[in-house]
């Protein structure tokens, strides 16, 4: 069975503090994607990465970075130097090969910035 | 180009009625999803269409629920004799052909069911 668990229920924290968000998956697939959407207030989910199980690599993207561990199945965000702009409700998710385009969400880690 | 839309925004049942739920895809996008996002909670995939033929609709929690996509592009979810369980937001999302693990999100129809 494919499961995402986030263990962070809300995070809070001040303008410019770095921030991780932490995302820990099971699957029996060999072959699987990762990915995290961000959901502000509007509600709308927002498309933020895509990793593949072959693809170890950390990946920077301006003052979002993610941390992708197959050993320990995790695949972490981190936001440095975070903005008010930041707050929402972020989701990990996986899809794997066996399950077809099918994504399983964790709960969400909502998090407040404060100014 | 414009994004995924769905209609209405916001939809109050009364239980026991029949809804509707429309959701119009990122023009050229073969595969269209459908998830449920109960409160406080992440979305649920419920079906996946590519172009009219429905492939997976495993997540669909009753046989009162009820998606098709006739022509392959816009989809419509429809809910009968509806439940109180039934309150939840239902998410379309869409995927460029030959990369449907990327989907792109609708903003979504609010169902509140009294």
């Amino acid at each position: 069975a494919q499961k995402v668990t986030q263990a962070q229920t809300e995070i809070s924290v001040v303008e410019k503090e770095d921030v991780t968000l932490d995302c820990v998956y099971e699957t029996r697939d060999t072959t699987y994607y990762l990915f995290w959407y961000k959901q502000p207030p509007s509600g709308e989910l927002v498309f933020l990465i895509r990793r593949n199980s072959f693809d170890e690599q950390n990946e920077i993207s301006g003052r979002y970075s993610w941390n992708f561990q197959k050993s320990t199945s995790s695949f972490n965000f981190t936001i440095t130097a975070s903005q008010v702009v930041d707050s929402a409700v972020y989701f990990c998710a996986l899809s794997g090969n066996t399950g077809g385009f099918k994504t399983i969400f964790g709960a969400g880690t909502r998090l407040f910035v404060k100014a | 180009g414009a994004g995924v839309s769905q209609s209405p925004r916001y939809k109050v049942a009364k239980r026991g009625q029949d809804v509707a739920l429309r959701c119009d895809p990122i023009s050229g996008h073969v595969s269209l999803f459908w998830y449920q996002q109960a409160l406080g909670q992440g979305p649920e995939f419920l079906t996946y269409f590519q172009n009219e033929a429905q492939l997976d609709k495993s997540g669909l929690p009753s046989d009162r629920f009820f998606a098709e996509r006739p022509e392959g592009s816009v989809s419509t979810l429809k809910i009968q004799r509806t439940q109180q369980e039934d309150s939840a937001v239902y998410l379309c999302a869409s995927s460029h052909p030959g990369n449907s693990y990327e989907q792109y999100f609708g903003p979504g129809t609010r169902l509140t069911v009294t």
